[in-house]
């Protein structure tokens, strides 16, 4: 149980064009998903704390704008990157979770490479 | 602000050897505590939290307030537990993860 989809897991795409990225959750009710982003070998750097029905909380330095996320239901958030440049090139993950102090399931993540 | 914190950023130990990954927290409240790892090209998965108390591959982890920490700890490595390591803090609906610990077992 506790299965986490996320789509694609890979995208290339030209700069100045919006890529989405969907996480879902197959098997169970998200309350709260959470998106990162990973650079190569370093941690994981929360992005966003998304709860469904309410706006996303962004963490300091992410651009609202920039990064448009949605929880629309309970099984689905999606991010979007809007006018998308090189420098956003990186490996992004979302979990999802039941909120509380229940675990938070991973995607296996979305490289994203703009070219 | 509440963090976690895992002081060495690569662990290398050779197979057979007892291994410790350290992992502190900053929280004045209850805790709840989590270890996660990442396998090469696999995602996050997790590997045990505080509350269940249960022993996975072997994997160990204490919470002990007074010093506030849930350290990680095998006796025997593997050269399979090579991976990256995270400890994350839960509170309310927030979920903080460590700068992890990325552990080399040497054959």
């Amino acid at each position: 149980g506790a299965v986490v989809s996320q789509h694609p897991s890979w995208v290339i795409c030209k700069s100045g064009t919006s890529v989405k990225i969907e996480c879902r959750s197959l098997d169970f009710q998200a309350t709260t998903m959470f998106w990162y982003r990973q650079f190569p070998k370093q941690s994981l750097m929360l992005m966003a704390t998304s709860n469904e029905g309410s706006k996303a909380t962004y963490e300091q330095g992410v651009e609202k704008d920039k990064f448009l996320i949605n929880h629309a239901s309970l099984t689905l958030s999606t991010l979007t990157v809007t006018s998308a440049h090189p420098e956003d090139s990186s490996f992004y993950i979302c979990s999802a979770g039941w909120g509380g102090n229940q675990p938070q399931h991973f995607g296996d993540g979305t490289r994203l490479s703009i070219l | 602000a509440q963090r976690v914190t895992q002081p060495e950023k690569l662990l290398s130990v050779f197979k057979g050897a007892p291994v410790e990954l350290k992992c502190n927290y900053s929280y004045s409240g209850s805790p709840e505590l989590f270890w996660y790892v990442q396998y090469s090209r696999q995602r996050l998965q997790l590997l045990l939290r505080h509350i269940s108390r249960e022993s996975i591959k072997g994997f160990t982890a204490d919470l002990n307030k007074g010093e506030t920490s849930f350290h990680l700890k095998k006796p025997f490595a593997q050269e399979e537990d090579s991976a990256m390591y995270y400890c994350a803090l839960s509170y309310g609906q927030n979920f903080v993860f460590g700068p992890g610990t990325r552990l080399s077992v040497l054959p």
